[in-house]
């Protein structure tokens, strides 16, 4: 069992269209980082959220933490080939001393 | 470019043996952690290191090991290699105090 799970794990959509990805867990975390990763490649950074309740945006990503600190949704907007890659979620357990990464959410945008 | 270095890109070896990765975290990090990412699968941590100590350790394999040296590089020692071990490695640095991890661009290990 993943302390933190990703829905869906698969996502296939065609380019212009919307998408939801969710990360969620029974912990409470101290802050939580969103990666996106390309095949060979190493996840790249492109969030972290630290307060309840926040909302972060990044051009057509938007991103948000839960007020209580244990979920996580990254919405993309009209969807471009470009962001097709693994999306993981991760973060570090609040007191407790260990990073923990989402089982991914592997997107196909499909021009 | 994350600042972080990993050597080799690639490396081929055989059951049984020995191989050593290496990893230089960005400028003025302190931490180093290792991953491994099998083939379709999320991350697996597998180490953490804070100057030069170890800090936590995940699912790690005793014959896997791992140090992080004065000048804050680290190594991760893979030995008795198996086929199952055949894996993309990452290393990742970060410092507090958002310790956010900045990811290597790994060394794909295939072990024949």
């Amino acid at each position: 069992t993943q302390l933190l799970e990703q829905s869906p794990q698969f996502l296939s959509i065609q380019e212009g269209e919307n998408l939801t990805v969710y990360c969620n867990s029974s912990s409470v975390f101290s802050s939580l980082q969103w990666y996106r990763q390309e095949p060979g490649e190493g996840p790249v950074l492109l969030v972290t959220v630290v307060t309840g309740g926040e909302v972060k945006k990044l051009k057509r990503l938007t991103f948000q933490f839960g007020d209580a600190r244990k979920d996580s949704s990254l919405h993309i907007t009209a969807a471009q080939p470009g962001d097709t890659g693994l999306y993981l979620c991760a973060g570090d357990v609040y007191n407790f001393n260990k990073f923990y990464f989402g089982s991914g959410t592997k997107l196909n945008v499909k021009p | 470019d994350s600042g972080v270095t990993q050597t080799p890109k690639h490396l081929i070896t055989a059951t049984g043996q020995r191989v050593t990765l290496r990893c230089s975290p960005r400028s003025g990090d302190l931490s180093v952690y290792w991953y491994q990412q099998s083939l379709d699968q999320g991350l697996q941590f597998l180490i953490q290191y804070y100057n030069g100590e170890e800090r936590a350790k995940g699912n790690i394999l005793e014959r896997f090991s791992a140090q992080q040296f004065p000048d804050l590089h680290s190594e991760l020692n893979l030995s008795s290699l198996e086929l199952g071990d055949s894996a993309l490695y990452f290393c990742a640095s970060s410092s507090p105090p958002k310790d956010t991890q900045y990811f290597g661009p790994g060394t794909r290990l295939t072990v024949l």
